[in-house]
């Protein structure tokens, strides 16, 4: 079945600094890819889409600036969260998806700012 | 209009048992929809999705019934097993794989012996 590698599977960075998480599509090519963060016991709140070649799109209240998004590629999406705050610290996770493909989530990524 | 309204929060249900978890959902354009299973740690999983057009859907042991007129569906878990004990997440998109999915809040499942 259709595979997203997701890394780095944790991270602890200092706070003021950046984090770049990776999401490449292993077996297909996604046309779309969303980001998502979840908190402790809550649902997956969805943060961005972007589409290969194209400005992502972010949802209201989800800082542009400080969560640069770059779908180079059908199977290569970046997500970096530019000078990070403890409030920054949580799970990440992208998720491929294309017409015929559906949707195919990452493994997550943990941020902790220290 | 977008929600997904997931319920109940929490459920126990002893080993052999029958786990029920309900959606409502109000966008009469959703066209897909999923259920995921996540465990601590790791992305969500699809487990099952069906499409308005069918009533329900079996695979193994999970089925998703789907009633369109009162805009609900369900996962039911058969002879449920503590390898079970997850949280799962109904979801719904307008546009199987071009759009995005809407969530509901999940629900944690914990089977006991």
């Amino acid at each position: 079945g259709a595979v997203v590698s997701q890394h780095p599977s944790w991270v602890i960075c200092k706070s003021g600094t950046s984090v770049k998480i990776e999401c490449r599509s292993l077996d297909f090519q996604a046309t779309t890819m969303f980001w998502y963060r979840q908190f402790p016991k809550q649902s997956l709140m969805l943060m961005a889409t972007s589409n290969e070649g194209s400005k992502a799109t972010y949802e209201q209240g989800v800082e542009k600036d400080k969560f640069l998004i770059n779908h180079a590629s059908l199977t290569l999406s970046t997500l970096t969260v530019t000078s990070a705050h403890p409030e920054d610290s949580s799970f990440y996770i992208c998720s491929g998806a294309g017409p015929s493909r559906g949707y195919t989530f990452g493994s997550g990524t943990r941020l902790t700012v220290v | 209009q977008q929600q997904v309204k997931q319920s109940p929060q929490s459920l126990i249900v002893q080993k052999g048992g029958i786990s029920i978890i309900n959606c409502a959902y109000e966008n009469t354009a959703f066209d897909y929809f999923p259920w995921y299973q996540q465990f601590p740690g790791k992305g969500p999983a699809l487990l099952i999705a069906i499409r308005p057009d069918v009533s329900e859907k079996k695979e193994g042991r999970f089925t998703i019934s789907f009633n369109k007129s009162a805009k609900q569906f369900s996962l039911h878990i058969m002879d449920s097993q503590p390898g079970d004990s997850a949280t799962y997440f109904c979801a719904a998109s307008p546009n199987f794989g071009n759009e995005k999915l809407t969530f509901g809040t999940g629900t944690r499942l914990t089977i006991i012996p």
